[in-house]
């Protein structure tokens, strides 16, 4: 157990649809970022948030959006879905400052048809 | 793009037998992280390698960074049916941030009993 809950843990949209997955950060952590990972893939860098700012992107289009919350908790948006975007969805926190350990969650497993 | 390339990339073995991972990139890593994910999870962090030579040992893993910081192995020895996930290692370059990490593709082991 992380500590990193992520909800819906499974989803299903139509193309052209639009997501939000969810991330509550382990109790103490300051900094959230999101990963997708395609099936048979490593998890890719989407962005990630420090004191409610994005702080960094990986190469994905504007379509994908997110917010941090006072309470550190995070939202992941995906806008316009396509064929491609079916795949499980990592949320991990850490503590800026206090190392480099990343915890993640479970994931959301998102499938676009 | 900095890419890491991680070798074998299945691995199927009979209970008891060791076998090696690799992990290597063109560019020097500031440091390197291996992660075990298994079905349904997200990646949990085994171990983190900063300094060049350095070896870490986790109980019958052994993790070795090498000597130029370009690559990194992990050794199991009497693997057993518990070892069984994919293995991802992730690396964070000079001038970036260790939270941005950029994961290899994985190794699946499979520990047959």
């Amino acid at each position: 157990e992380t500590g990193v809950t992520q909800s819906p843990t499974h989803l299903i949209k139509t193309r052209g649809q639009q997501v939000t997955l969810r991330c509550s950060s382990q109790s103490g952590h300051n900094t959230v970022s999101w990963y997708q990972q395609a099936l048979g893939q490593g998890p890719q860098f989407i962005f990630q948030y420090y004191r409610e700012e994005e702080n960094g992107r990986g190469n994905f289009p504007p379509r994908f959006s997110g917010l941090q919350f006072p309470n550190y908790s995070s939202e992941l948006n995906v806008n316009a879905l396509e064929l491609d975007d079916s795949a499980l969805y990592l949320c991990a926190s850490s503590s800026r400052g206090r190392g480099e350990k990343l915890f993640f969650g479970s994931g959301t497993q998102l499938s676009v048809l | 793009t900095q890419l890491l390339e991680q070798s074998p990339q299945f691995l199927s073995i009979q209970e008891g037998e060791n076998l090696t991972v690799y992990c290597n990139s063109s560019s020097v890593f500031s440091s390197l992280q291996w992660y075990r994910q298994e079905p349904g999870e997200g990646p949990v962090l085994l171990v983190t390698v900063v300094t060049g030579g350095e070896v870490k040992k986790l109980k019958r893993l052994t993790f070795q960074f090498g000597d130029a910081r370009k690559d990194s192995s992990l050794h199991i020895t009497a693997a057993q049916p518990g070892d069984t996930g994919l293995y991802l290692c992730a690396g964070a370059w000079s001038g970036g941030s260790n939270y941005k990490l950029t994961f290899g593709k994985g190794t699946l082991l499979t520990v047959n009993p």
